[in-house]
């Protein structure tokens, strides 16, 4: 199947500092990346849409200041967490679509920690 | 009203048993639907897509409910290495791949 790859798998940085997160298909060239969130023992919640050469859509309640997106190739797209606080410490995953296709890959995940 | 709802468990089940779950959506235009499995401290993988007509993958069935709007998830001749956090998932806006959205999981644990 296809593979998507996550950059970096886990990072722990202070609070008020930026974490950058790449995301990256591997075979196939995906127009449309998913960025989600999953706290602890919670569901998967979709953060926003990334789209290759024009604005991510965010969904309700994501800040689109504090939460960078740019898709700037159709195999890459990065998610900035601008000035870090503990709450946003999560596990962070990307997926993406195939043209055409019905469902999204979903990469390996990347665990924040903010202290 | 939850969008997608499951029943978390956990369902301890003995190895080689039967187990079902099942999960309810509230979009009756919802046209995609999914089975992902979730491994703990690790990412959802595609486990099944669930069609109208039922599908059948192994031990694997999935059955679609549209006039009830459930999904539902069978495992036969359970193995050990079937414990995991099943995700039900939806895509609620239309065809092709969207944004989705996941149920919070039932947690399921063979036992040997």
């Amino acid at each position: 199947g296809a593979v998507v790859s996550q950059h970096p798998s886990r990072v722990i940085c202070k609070s008020g500092t930026s974490v950058k997160i790449e995301c990256r298909s591997l075979d196939f060239q995906a127009t449309t990346m998913f960025w989600y969130r999953q706290f602890p023992k919670q569901s998967l919640m979709l953060m926003a849409t990334s789209n290759e050469g024009s604005k991510a859509t965010y969904e309700q309640g994501v800040e689109k200041d504090k939460f960078l997106i740019n898709h700037a190739s159709l195999t890459l797209s990065t998610l900035t967490v601008t000035s870090a606080h503990p709450e946003d410490s999560s596990f962070y995953i990307c997926s993406a679509d195939i043209e055409g296709g019905e469902t999204q890959y979903f990469g390996p995940g990347t665990r924040l920690l903010v202290l | 009203r939850k969008e997608v709802e499951q029943d978390p468990g956990p369902f301890n089940v003995p190895e080689g048993a039967t187990v079902a779950f099942n999960c309810t959506y509230s979009n009756s235009a919802s046209q995609s639907f999914f089975w992902y499995r979730q491994d703990c401290r690790k990412e959802p993988k595609l486990l099944m897509s669930v069609y109208s007509s039922g599908n059948e993958d192994g031990r694997f069935t999935a059955q679609l409910n549209r006039a009830s709007q459930y999904i539902s998830l069978l495992i036969r001749d359970s193995k050990l290495s079937d414990s995991a956090t099943y995700l039900c998932v939806v895509n609620m806006r239309g065809g092709g791949a969207d944004g989705l959205t996941f149920g919070k999981g039932t947690h399921l644990i063979i036992q040997p």
